[in-house]
């Protein structure tokens, strides 16, 4: 059973980098895509980006001059840092593995609150 | 605002059916057959129910359904049980290797 894990800092200052790091158990991040997926507070999901198994990685453009995803194969983890976060930053943020056969997102991690305040 | 438009809300009672409706345009759920959707309960993270616009996963109930015409594509539950209730979120391939999501719509099981 695949299974994933958010860990991270739960508050983040205005302007500083946000970091977060998924543990993937039950399968190795050299196969699929993994993927960040955020949620702010009573509102809809908004997809971050992904890394390939390839290492090569694809960001929401809305995002992408802000956004790094890396990998780290050793210990079966991914990594996601955000920078310059302002408060429309804060959501629960998920990670995810993503399939490019049949583009799906499953399973998920259960999801981490970041806020960003000061 | 999200780049997919749910309804807020939708409900039924035991045993009725409902649908849910999720509409992009022609750039992201007109154009590709790569619709998901997803069920989330309070707290936890979003399950898969449907992919590729109407395929159930391994141990998804058959009274789930999906489909899609045009710019819209559509969940629809029958039978409805108490375990159905939750948030359901719509997702869509949009080309360019980017990926949208809907605002979620709440299903109340009256």
């Amino acid at each position: 059973q695949v299974q994933l894990q958010e860990s991270g800092p739960g508050l983040v200052k205005p302007s500083e980098t946000l970091s977060l790091t998924c543990t993937v158990s039950g399968d190795s991040i050299k196969t699929y895509y993994w993927s960040w997926v955020r949620q702010p507070p009573g509102q809809g999901l908004e997809w971050i980006g992904y890394i390939a198994y390839s290492g090569s990685t694809r960001y929401n453009p809305s995002l992408k001059s802000r956004v790094t995803i890396s990998a780290d194969t050793s210990r079966n983890q991914f990594s996601l840092k955000l920078r310059s976060v302002t408060a429309a930053d804060t959501a629960i943020y998920y990670c995810a593995r993503q399939s490019l056969v049949y583009y799906w997102f499953d399973p998920w991690g259960q999801g981490t609150l970041v806020t960003v305040s000061s | 605002q999200s780049a997919l438009t749910q309804p807020p809300s939708a409900s039924g009672s035991p045993g009725q059916s409902v649908t849910i409706s999720c509409t992009g345009t022609s750039s992201d759920v007109g154009s590709y057959n790569y619709v998901s959707w997803y069920r989330q309960y309070p707290g936890k993270a979003p399950k898969l129910m449907i992919y590729e616009v109407s395929k159930r996963p391994s141990g998804v109930p058959d009274r789930f359904s999906g489909s899609k015409s045009g710019n819209t594509a559509s969940l629809a539950v029958s039978g409805l049980q108490a375990e159905d209730e939750g948030d359901y979120y719509c997702s869509s391939y949009a080309g360019s290797d980017n990926w949208v999501f809907g605002g979620g719509t709440k299903l109340t099981v009256l």
